[in-house]
């Protein structure tokens, strides 16, 4: 089954205390990205990638890194989370930028304390 | 300058009734893409449809169809016979040849309530 694969679902964390969400993806996909989605402003690009060792930054990068050394996976990290950063995040990858379908994992609902 | 507006931010409707979401979209780009996506209570995303700039045919899939008018600049969802599964939150997305960072713009999205 074609699927987008994020972990945690929920997550937890106090201030300062880094962390890592992961993203991995069974469709051979070359372009993913992470959003961020926050009430009343739809979803905001944080990063993508459009392929491996290609990543780059989106609308709202302040306070994420991203890696991509394998085309599957696509970790965010969160070096030193702030409140500011809790938020509902998704993973897509598409076989395309701009003009495909992408697929969503499930969101992983990030609290910070 | 929000680049997708979709003004109703909740819509409330009785089982079997139609509902219309809007979305206005902005863009300088010739060639674009649109998208809508639906987030049910559950929380993934699901992809509904996406049309191109140069294709203005409407399009039906069974209680769903969608009609882009370039003159309006709007790519409006209409659900026919609502159901209580139509529930959910509706995002409406803009993708531009001429962005340089390949991203989805996306609406705000209109929280749909279908009550029984």
């Amino acid at each position: 089954e074609a699927q987008v694969t994020q972990n945690p679902r929920y997550l937890i964390t106090v201030t300062g205390k880094k962390l890592t969400v992961t993203c991995s993806q069974n469709m051979n996909h070359e372009y993913m990205s992470w959003y961020r989605q926050d009430p009343g402003l739809g979803l905001r690009q944080i990063y993508y990638s459009m392929n491996v060792e290609v990543t780059d930054k989106g609308d709202v990068p302040e306070g994420y890194k991203v890696s991509r050394k394998e085309k599957r996976n696509f970790p965010l990290i969160l070096e030193s989370p702030s409140p500011n950063q809790t938020s509902l995040y998704f993973c897509a990858s598409s076989r395309g930028p701009m003009n495909t379908e992408a697929f969503f994992g499930q969101g992983t609902r990030l609290t910070v304390v | 300058a929000q680049k997708v507006t979709q003004a109703q931010t909740e819509i409330s409707v009785v089982e079997k009734e139609d509902v219309t979401l809007d979305c206005v979209y902005e863009t300088r780009d010739t060639t674009y893409y649109l998208f809508w996506y639906k987030q049910p209570p559950s929380g993934e995303l699901v992809f509904l449809i996406r049309r191109n700039s140069f294709d203005e045919q409407n399009e039906i899939s069974g209680r769903y169809s969608w009609n882009f008018q370039k003159s309006t600049s709007s790519f409006n969802f209409t659900i026919t016979a609502s159901q209580v599964v139509d529930s959910a939150v509706y995002f409406c997305a803009l993708s531009e040849a001429l962005r340089s960072n390949y991203q989805l713009i996306w609406g705000a999205g209109t929280k749909l309530i279908i009550k029984p």
